[in-house]
């Protein structure tokens, strides 16, 4: 059972525009959402991340979008850049008092943007 | 910083070979954990470990042992390869549940 759900599977836009990706969740135990971009041949790396306690979280031109009631989260990226060309991946965690049983990832979304 | 270092980076192996991937973080962090990536499948948790002496089982962990003597070091064992471990497998680290996951570049596997 796929508990993130992340759309689409891959993206193109046009330099300057704002592709945004989609996660959902089911588990109402995670409380934690972040956000990690990975370049070929590169581990994955924090781009940002959300608790459920606020609604939307901006750095730089990154941009969560949380809805709680909905499970569901997104990603938005104000005026692409090409090199904003990478794979990126919604994540969700919970933390269960003494552990931390690792993130959930999202399938991952191939994003292009074209010069 | 070296972060989170993992070696080797490219590893063949033949079916029923056994190897370990080894994992070293200097960030004093005491949860770690392994993944694996494949097409289309985004990362999956094999185990991971809280602390030194405690190891846990995430989705995926048949095939690959682990076990965790110091705070530094987290390496998974492949006790019997097979072609369905071929695979990228990346551990991270954090500095505890919820904050932010250090990943190592990947050690791209394959089993033929």
């Amino acid at each position: 059972q796929q508990q993130v759900k992340q759309s689409p599977q891959s993206l193109i836009v046009q330099k300057g525009g704002i592709p945004i990706i989609n996660c959902a969740y089911e588990n109402t135990a995670f409380d934690y959402f972040p956000w990690y971009q990975q370049f070929p041949g590169k581990g994955p790396a924090l781009l940002i991340a959300i608790r459920p306690d606020v609604s939307e979280k901006k750095e730089g031109r990154f941009t969560i979008s949380f809805n709680k009631s909905a499970k569901q989260f997104s990603l938005h990226i104000m005026d692409s850049q090409p090199g904003d060309s990478a794979t990126y991946f919604c994540a969700a965690s919970s933390f269960t008092g003494g552990g931390a049983d690792g993130l959930t990832f999202g399938k991952g979304t191939h994003l292009i943007i074209q010069p | 910083n070296a972060g989170v270092t993992q070696t080797p980076k490219f590893q063949v192996l033949k079916t029923g070979q056994s190897m370990t991937l080894q994992c070293a973080q200097d960030m004093n962090h005491e949860y770690m954990s392994w993944y694996r990536q494949d097409p289309g499948m985004g990362l999956r948790l094999i185990h991971y470990s809280v602390g030194a002496g405690i190891t846990d089982q995430g989705e995926v962990p048949n095939g690959y042992n682990v076990s965790r003597s110091t705070t530094e070091d987290f390496p998974l064992r492949l006790l019997s390869a097979a072609p369905s471990q071929t695979s990228v497998y990346f551990c991270a680290s954090s500095a505890g549940p919820n904050t932010e996951a250090f990943f190592g570049q990947g050690t791209r596997l394959t089993v033929v």
